[in-house]
């Protein structure tokens, strides 16, 4: 069946504008993790959705990060005012039970490479 | 302190021959699960195996196994018989159970290197 998709794979943005990165869950997951990697670094949480429930945000570094889960399925990651720094690769996965689970496993989409000049 | 420590940096294996790739981990809950995943070049996190803290048994999937030593908090991957696909960033992960709910814990990670 179809994984964890992503879109866009590359973005290359100006420093100071806003972009959105979008992922597509596997159908009936109901958690949905958003994540960062750094250059040779490991990833950095950032963001979980959980059913209907109010998301985690304690991941996000700053009030630039936002993000949604519409309809319990698609998610759009959205960054404004990009910095130089916001340069990494943005990796969403989705698991089936999200809930404490001691075999719930996440699966990871493609990523998105955003590059902040 | 870390959650998750992969020591090794990088690793060179060659082909055929079995590898560990070393993590060692750092929780007071008693119930966690213990995840490697494999990065290649492409980019994509593949989820390889998994360990739970209560499960008696090492975990194995195909040539993967997990070396799981509770008491030294250590889950080592074990890759048998190498091959060159098996090149790729090998990151160990935690998730810490208990009431509610909680996020995977990456390592740094370990790029391993299969030469013919």
């Amino acid at each position: 069946g179809a994984g964890v998709s992503q879109s866009p794979s590359n973005k290359v943005t100006e420093k100071g504008k806003d972009v959105e990165l979008r992922c597509d869950p596997i159908s009936g997951h109901t958690a949905l993790y958003w994540y960062r990697q750094s250059l040779g670094q490991g990833l950095e949480f950032l963001i979980y959705f959980q059913g209907n429930s109010a998301p985690d945000k304690s991941g996000l570094p700053s009030d630039r990060f936002s993000a949604e889960r519409t309809g319990g399925s698609v998610s759009t990651l959205t960054i404004q005012r990009t910095q130089q720094e916001d340069s990494a690769v943005y990796l969403c996965a989705s698991s089936p039970r999200g809930w404490t689970s001691d075999t719930d496993t996440q699966y990871f989409g493609p990523g998105t490479r955003l590059t902040v000049l | 302190a870390q959650k998750i420590t992969q020591t090794q940096p990088g690793m060179f294996v060659q082909e055929k021959e079995a590898v560990t790739l070393d993590c060692t981990y750092d929780t007071s809950d008693p119930s966690y699960g213990l995840f490697w995943y494999k990065q290649p070049s492409s980019g994509e996190m593949i989820f390889l195996i998994y360990q739970g803290s209560y499960d008696q048994q090492n975990a194995t999937e195909g040539r993967y196994s997990l070396n799981f030593q509770k008491a030294r908090k250590s889950a080592n991957l074990v890759i048998s018989a190498s091959q060159l696909g098996d090149s790729a960033m090998y990151f160990c992960a935690m998730r810490e159970g208990g009431s509610g709910y909680s996020t995977l814990t990456f390592g740094k990670g370990t790029m391993l290197l299969v030469s013919p």
